[in-house]
């Protein structure tokens, strides 16, 4: 596709329900990465994807929280047994190479945004 | 983690007028990234630098790199540059993937 693709745009969840986040990043970017953004705050790391790889899921809060990709394209991350902590936009974004070195843009979806009640 | 700072919080300008929004960070870094976030949409990247100045129509992104601090400048500022601007840079520690963002700056252009 032309850019990053999450959806679902919106999400509302009742506490303790599990959701599933898809993201579609721009076909043949390497690098995946997904971030969560609290009402008034920048985004908060919370996994990296190289191809398949989960290289890094240091910033996910809570073993409720799990992320794959598993063709190396479309990854989708699913929250368990949603808190009302975990309403936030999720954020989405992809890059050509690895990692986010110099000259290498990143693209972000338009974000998924969940609100747990 | 690296430390970033913004400022100012929230800026409101008359359109016409020069903008100017500041970014602050603690660690030395080898790339910093200037995003705009309109309100309930997704992230636009418009820079991404390492050092000097970038100019992209009327915006323009400058960085010094000694003093670990960059600014984002708009010129002629129009009501459609409303927006969120937020500067991230890499997390300290080698990891070439991770970005620490700031709060974001909401700025608003009335015409």
């Amino acid at each position: 596709g032309a850019g990053v693709s999450q959806s679902p745009r919106y999400k509302v969840a009742k506490r303790g329900q599990d959701v599933a986040l898809r993201c579609d990043p721009i076909s043949g970017h390497v690098s995946l990465f997904w971030y969560q953004q609290a009402l008034g705050q920048g985004p908060e790391f919370l996994t990296y994807f190289q191809n398949e790889a989960q290289l890094d899921k240091s910033g996910l809060p809570s073993d409720r929280f799990f992320a794959e990709r598993p063709e190396g394209s479309v990854s989708t991350l699913k929250i368990q047994r949603t808190q009302q902590e975990d309403s936030a936009v999720y954020l989405c974004a992809s890059s050509w190479t690895p990692g986010l070195t110099a000259g290498n843009t990143i693209y972000f979806g338009e974000g998924s945004w969940l609100t747990v009640v | 983690k690296n430390e970033v700072e913004q400022s100012p919080q929230n800026l409101t300008a008359q359109e016409g007028e020069f903008i100017t929004i500041n970014c602050s960070y603690s660690v030395g870094i080898s790339a910093l990234h200037w995003l705009q976030q309109h309100p309930g949409g997704g992230i636009v990247s418009l820079f991404m630098l390492s050092s000097g100045k970038k100019k992209h129509g009327r915006l323009i992104a400058t960085i010094n790199i000694q003093e670990k601090h960059s600014s984002l400048h708009i010129t002629a500022s129009h009501p459609r540059d409303s927006a969120v601007y937020i500067c991230a840079v890499p997390n300290s520690g080698g990891s070439n993937y991770k970005l620490t963002f700031g709060k974001g700056t909401l700025l608003t252009v009335n015409p």
